[in-house]
């Protein structure tokens, strides 16, 4: 099993609509989680860390559930300028080791 | 907002050659990183620095890989005897105290093409 997968996209999806992606982890010991995005060939940017109790940053609103090791981002009300690759990245044991994983492909549509 | 910076931001070396890839990470930030990305493939960890030495490194940091802090700014990743697959975009982070829990800002990256 991977260490953090992802669904595999591309997701294509209007503007204004709601789309949720999911991440799953394999190292129950994982202690940090975030999503960034990555646009096309560019570095990948910080969109929110995801806190135990569930957070929301404006449109965007990340879960956690540790007992399915399991993350969710879901996106309300897209725009066009959210189309991006989304990753999911996790910690690997309590240490800086970053894993990332392979990314969900978001387009919006106009 | 404060940035990692890194340069240059493309570097085409013959295989066989040297390369040193520089970061300046952000200012107050105590962990570095270096991570890569093949193109079309997920990004990779690579090594982590605190302290003034290497606190993890992935099975990717080989022997031929190096890392160092030369002056109170810089943070280098060395590449030496370059192979055609080390061909990646090579992504320098650095995040604040508290490693575990912080997130770690990129820099913009350096395009590296090994000919």
């Amino acid at each position: 099993r991977k260490e953090v997968e992802q669904d595999p996209g591309p997701f294509n999806v209007p503007e204004g609509a709601t789309v949720a992606f999911n991440c799953t982890y394999s190292n129950s010991a994982s202690q940090s989680f975030f999503w960034y995005r990555q646009d096309c060939r560019k570095e990948p940017k910080l969109l929110m860390s995801v806190y135990s109790s569930g957070n929301e940053d404006g449109r965007f609103t990340a879960q956690l559930n540790r007992a399915s090791q399991y993350i969710s981002l879901l996106i309300r009300d897209s725009k066009l300028s959210d189309s991006a690759t989304y990753l999911c990245v996790v910690n690997r044991n309590y240490g800086q080791n970053f894993v990332f994983g392979p990314g969900t492909r978001l387009s919006v549509l106009p | 907002e404060p940035e990692v910076t890194q340069t240059p931001s493309h570097q085409v070396t013959q295989m066989g050659q040297e390369v040193i890839l520089r970061c300046v990470p952000i200012s107050n930030h105590l962990y570095f990183y270096w991570y890569r990305q093949i193109l079309g493939q997920k990004v990779e960890f690579l090594v982590s620095f605190y302290n003034n030495e290497i606190s993890e490194k992935s099975e990717i940091f080989d022997d031929q890989f190096s890392v160092e802090r030369p002056d109170g700014s810089n943070f280098t990743l060395k590449i030496r005897s370059t192979k055609l697959e080390d061909s990646a975009m090579y992504f320098c982070a650095s995040s604040e105290p508290g490693p575990s829990n912080q997130p770690q800002h990129f820099g913009d990256g350096t395009r590296l093409s090994i000919l």
